[in-house]
């Protein structure tokens, strides 16, 4: 089964600083990866996804995503962060024959310090 | 452009009684999808409807739970005999299946307490 990992519940950073928000996935076949944010009382909003070819995935406020097969990663980062970043982050991941049921990790929430 | 709207927003209501939440998909959108995320934790799938069909349903979706979208656009869900567990924020989404890739826009969600 299909499960989603991301060890950091909680992420503080200064404003202007690059952040690295870290997810896990396992699977026992190929993957669709996502990232999706959510800001306060608002839904989830898709960032950036991956489903073939380049690793390096770019999405939306500068923020991109890098596919690491070996390790079973997908990574979130952005070089320089801002306070309007400040959210719930959730990394998901789907099957390719199962597209419609994704499944998401538990979220890190990221605080930009002024 | 009118995205995912859900209504209620918020519904308390007392252990035991019914509620029912409705999901209005972004028009034409042709999948539609029901999620629940309680407190510090991503959200859990629950059911999934292609137009009018309902092709899928989660083991988190009990029989209190049902899920309707009678003419393949709104959805509702309805929770009878509600209990203290079901304290969480129901999500909806809804896509539009092109080519084996959607992309799912979710709605702001609906909070439901239970006391």
């Amino acid at each position: 089964a299909q499960s989603v990992t991301q060890l950091d519940s909680q992420v503080p950073v200064f404003e202007e600083a690059p952040v690295e928000l870290r997810c896990n996935y396992s699977s026992s076949v190929s993957v669709y990866l996502f990232w999706y944010v959510q800001y306060p009382n608002q839904g989830l909003q898709l960032l950036l996804k991956y489903l073939s070819g380049s690793t390096l995935v770019k999405g939306i406020n500068g923020f991109e995503a890098e596919f690491n097969k070996s390790q079973t990663s997908f990574h979130l980062r952005k070089p320089s962060v801002h306070i309007s970043d400040t959210a719930e982050y959730f990394c998901a991941v789907s099957e390719p024959t199962s597209y419609d049921k994704v499944i998401f990790g538990p979220g890190t929430s990221l605080s930009v310090i002024p | 452009d009118t995205g995912v709207s859900q209504d209620p927003r918020h519904k308390i209501t007392k252990r035991g009684q019914n509620v029912t939440f409705r999901c209005d998909p972004i028009s034409e959108h042709n999948r539609l999808y029901w999620y629940r995320q309680t407190l510090g934790q991503g959200p859990e799938f629950l059911t999934y409807f292609q137009n009018e069909a309902q092709l899928e349903k989660s083991r988190l979706l009990s029989d209190r739970f049902s899920a309707e979208r009678p003419k393949g656009s709104f959805s509702t869900l309805e929770i009878q005999r509600t209990e203290q567990g079901d304290s969480a924020m129901y999500l909806c989404a809804s896509s539009l299946l092109l080519a084996g890739t959607d992309t799912q826009y979710f709605g702001p969600g609906t909070r439901l307490t239970v006391l």
